[in-house]
């Protein structure tokens, strides 16, 4: 069965310090990949995707994720954390040639970020 | 641009009663997913219509109806409400249905059974 695994329920950090968030994938093929940030009582936030090319991805708020074909891992990054980072975060797999609806959620990190 | 809107933002229902809740997609998006997120289940995929036809539908029970619009607006109905059905209910649209399309959330609908 394809899935998602996010294998932290929470990450917490210091703000300034580096944060990682893990994402690991079992989806046949080579998938699309997704990271979304959920705020208290909003919806989800597209943060960014890897369709193909180079593993660094780049997104909003300075956030970056590796693609590592090999471990099927997705790892969403930021060099130096901000409180405001605290929040919910999912990562998405979506396999190729399928519709936008066949999106796989992980279960979702919270992070926190202590000042 | 403005965004996915959702109304209501918030709703309060009693055990049989129905529910209707609505999405306007992003201008010139003409695909619109409804997900439910719930703290145990998380987030589960309800259904997808695209230009006013249901394209997937995931595992829920026929109390669960959707529909499209001709301007992509998009409705969920609920019937029969049970305690269950508490949750966060997500609209999401895109501009089409491929595989590389990114979906943008709305805020979503609170719905509380009680």
């Amino acid at each position: 069965a394809q899935s998602v695994a996010q294998p932290e329920d929470q990450v917490n950090v210091a703000e300034g310090n580096p944060l990682t968030v893990k994402c690991t994938y079992s989806v046949s093929g080579n998938p699309y990949l997704f990271w979304y940030v959920q705020y208290p009582n909003r919806g989800l936030q597209f943060l960014l995707k890897y369709i193909t090319g180079d593993n660094l991805v780049k997104g909003s708020y300075g956030f970056e994720a590796e693609f590592n074909k090999s471990q099927t891992s997705f790892h969403l990054k930021k060099p130096s954390a901000l409180v405001s980072d605290s929040a919910l975060y999912f990562c998405a797999v979506r396999p190729r040639y399928s519709s936008a609806s066949k999106i796989i959620f992980g279960s979702g990190t919270r992070l926190s970020i202590r000042p | 641009k403005a965004g996915v809107t959702q109304t209501p933002r918030y709703l309060i229902k009693t055990r049989g009663q129905q529910v209707t809740l609505s999405c306007s997609p992003i201008s010139g998006h003409r695909s619109v997913s409804w997900y439910q997120q719930t703290p145990g289940q998380g987030l589960q995929f309800l259904f997808e219509y695209f230009s006013e036809t249901q394209r997937n539908k995931g595992n829920f029970p026929g109390r669960f109806s959707g529909r499209q619009f001709s301007n992509s607006r998009s409705e969920m109905n609920v019937s029969t409400l049970e305690l269950g059905d508490s949750a966060l209910y997500l609209c999401a649209s895109s501009l089409a249905t491929g595989d590389q399309e990114t979906q943008y959330f709305g805020p979503g609908t609170r719905l509380l059974v009680l």
